[in-house]
C-alpha cells in the first residue's frame, strides 16, 4: 500500500520555540494532505486541509498563524508550530490522498509525530 | 450533537467471542464510511470500508443503515491482536473526514 512518512516521529521542545515536522508521501502524488492533532484517549481533530501549491483551509478554531501549512510539492507538506506552548503538545498525524487510482479515494496516514512542549 | 458518535467503551470480551460496535452520524448526505483502527500511540489504519450492502472481510463484518444513520462492525472469534480503538470515520462529502472518538476494545486470554 501507499506509504506516508512523517519526520520528525517525536520531539522536545522549550516552550517559544518553533517546530516544523515534515509529511511526506513516499511512493505516491499526493494532491490533498490533511493534518490532525490528536490528545490523549480523544479523537483525531482536523486542523487543516492542504492543497499543493494554495493556501491551507484551516478547521474552526484553529489559528494559521500558529499552525503554519506549507504543501509546496505533491510528496511534501510541512506544519509549523509556531511560539509552541505546553498546551500545543499532542500526536500530530498528516494524511494523504493521492492524485489517480486507489490512492484517490484513500487517506494514508503517516506514523505521526508527538510533540512535547516543556 | 457531535458529526460522529461512538460508544467509548471500554469492551473487555474473552477470546472467541463475538463483540459489535456501532456508530451514529448526524450528517445525511454523508456518503463515504470506514472503520479504522488505532493502536495505541500509533496511526489510524484503514480496517474496511462500508458499503451500502453491507461487506465482509474474514471476522469483521460491517452494516450501513442509511435511513437510521449508523454503521457497525462486527468482529468474530476475537483474537487477542484485536485489543486497539476502533474509529468510525465518515466523509459528508469531498475530502473531510470526520472521525468518531474511538470505541476501545480489550480482548483477554
Amino acid at each position: 500500500g501507499a506509504v506516508v512518512s512523517q519526520h520528525p516521529s517525536w520531539v522536545i521542545c522549550k516552550s517559544g520555540t518553533s517546530v516544523k515536522i515534515e509529511c511526506r508521501s513516499l511512493d505516491f502524488q499526493a494532491t490533498t494532505m490533511f493534518w490532525y492533532r490528536q490528545f490523549p484517549k480523544q479523537s483525531l481533530m482536523l486542523m487543516a486541509t492542504s492543497n499543493e501549491g494554495s493556501k491551507a483551509t484551516y478547521e474552526q478554531g484553529v489559528e494559521k498563524d500558529k499552525f503554519l501549512i506549507n504543501h509546496a510539492s505533491l510528496t511534501l507538506s510541512t506544519l509549523t508550530v509556531t511560539s509552541a506552548h505546553p498546551e500545543d503538545s499532542s500526536f500530530y498525524i498528516c494524511s494523504a490522498r493521492g492524485t489517480s487510482g486507489a490512492s484517490t479515494d484513500t487517506q494514508y496516514f503517516g506514523p505521526g509525530t508527538r510533540l512535547t512542549v516543556l | 450533537r457531535k458529526e460522529v458518535e461512538q460508544d467509548p467503551g471500554p469492551f473487555n470480551v474473552p477470546e472467541g467471542a463475538t463483540v459489535a460496535f456501532n456508530c451514529t452520524y448526524s450528517n445525511s448526505a454523508s456518503q463515504s464510511f470506514f472503520w479504522y483502527r488505532q493502536d495505541c500511540r500509533k496511526e489510524p489504519k484503514l480496517l474496511m470500508s462500508v458499503y451500502s450492502s453491507g461487506n465482509e472481510d474474514g471476522r469483521f463484518t460491517a452494516q450501513l443503515n442509511r435511513a437510521s444513520q449508523y454503521i457497525s462492525l462486527l468482529i468474530r472469534d476475537s483474537k487477542l491482536s484485536d485489543s486497539a480503538t476502533y474509529l468510525c470515520v465518515v466523509r459528508p462529502g469531498g475530502f473531510k473526514t470526520i472521525f468518531g472518538a474511538g470505541t476501545r476494545l480489550f480482548v483477554k486470554a
